[in-house]
């Protein structure tokens, strides 16, 4: 079947601008996660999502981060104001409830120039 | 803080031997563990987990091992081939958490 996918692959912006990130999880993934890959760097947790309660924020590095997810499906991360620093890889992973194994997607690569 | 880590950050091994990538965590409460591999340009693929309550898991041409006392956990790759090229992450989950906490990863070169 369909696994997790992500919108766009690549995206480049100027500094201060606002981007937002699309995932779609694998159909029936109750859970889903944003992680952020750094060049060269392991992957860094950023937020999580069960179903309709409320997500785990603790890994957004400011509060520039924010995400939502609507109808308990797809995903939207959003960084305002973007930063040199925000550069990386945004990876998308979904399973199929809480602490299952998670699936990820092919990310966005995100460049702020 | 509690962290997770690989020993060797590149590995290189000769086309159809057996090749082991290694990682060490530090955190006492992590009850999961997971190995996936990253090709370049691509998110990570889900290759073998291990639960804390056991210390053995085989799949095709991977094993996984824990050992708990020493806060190791191991991939074995059987036969390798050109297409094991990749980068290959471990990864950890503390009981109760949601986000898996990950190494940086080591680089695995199959030499013909």
């Amino acid at each position: 079947g369909a696994g997790v996918s992500q919108s766009p692959s690549n995206k480049v912006t100027e500094k201060g601008k606002d981007v937002e990130l699309r995932c779609d999880p694998i159909s029936g993934h109750t859970a889903l996660y944003w992680y952020r890959q750094s060049l060269g760097q392991g992957l860094e947790f950023l937020i999580y999502f069960q179903g309709n309660s409320a997500p785990d924020k603790s890994g957004l590095p400011s509060d520039r981060f924010s995400a939502e997810r609507t109808g308990g499906s797809v995903s939207t991360l959003t960084i305002q104001r973007t930063q040199q620093e925000d550069s990386a890889v945004y990876l998308c992973a979904s399973s199929l409830g809480r602490q299952e194994t998670q699936y990820f997607g092919p990310g966005t690569r995100l460049l702020v120039l | 803080g509690e962290s997770v880590g690989l020993h060797l950050p590149t590995l290189s091994v000769q086309e159809g031997d057996n090749s082991i990538i290694n990682c060490a965590y530090s955190n006492s409460a992590s009850d999961y563990f997971i190995w996936y591999k990253q090709e370049s340009g691509k998110g990570p693929q889900f290759i073998i987990d291990i639960r804390s309550n056991m210390d053995k898991r085989q799949g095709q041409r991977v094993t996984v091992l824990l050992n708990k006392t020493v806060k190791h956990l191991s991939l074995q790759i059987a036969a390798t081939q050109p297409g094991d090229s990749a980068v290959y992450f471990c990864a950890e989950r503390a009981g109760g958490a949601d986000g898996l906490t990950f190494g940086k990863g080591t680089h695995l070169i199959i030499q013909p």
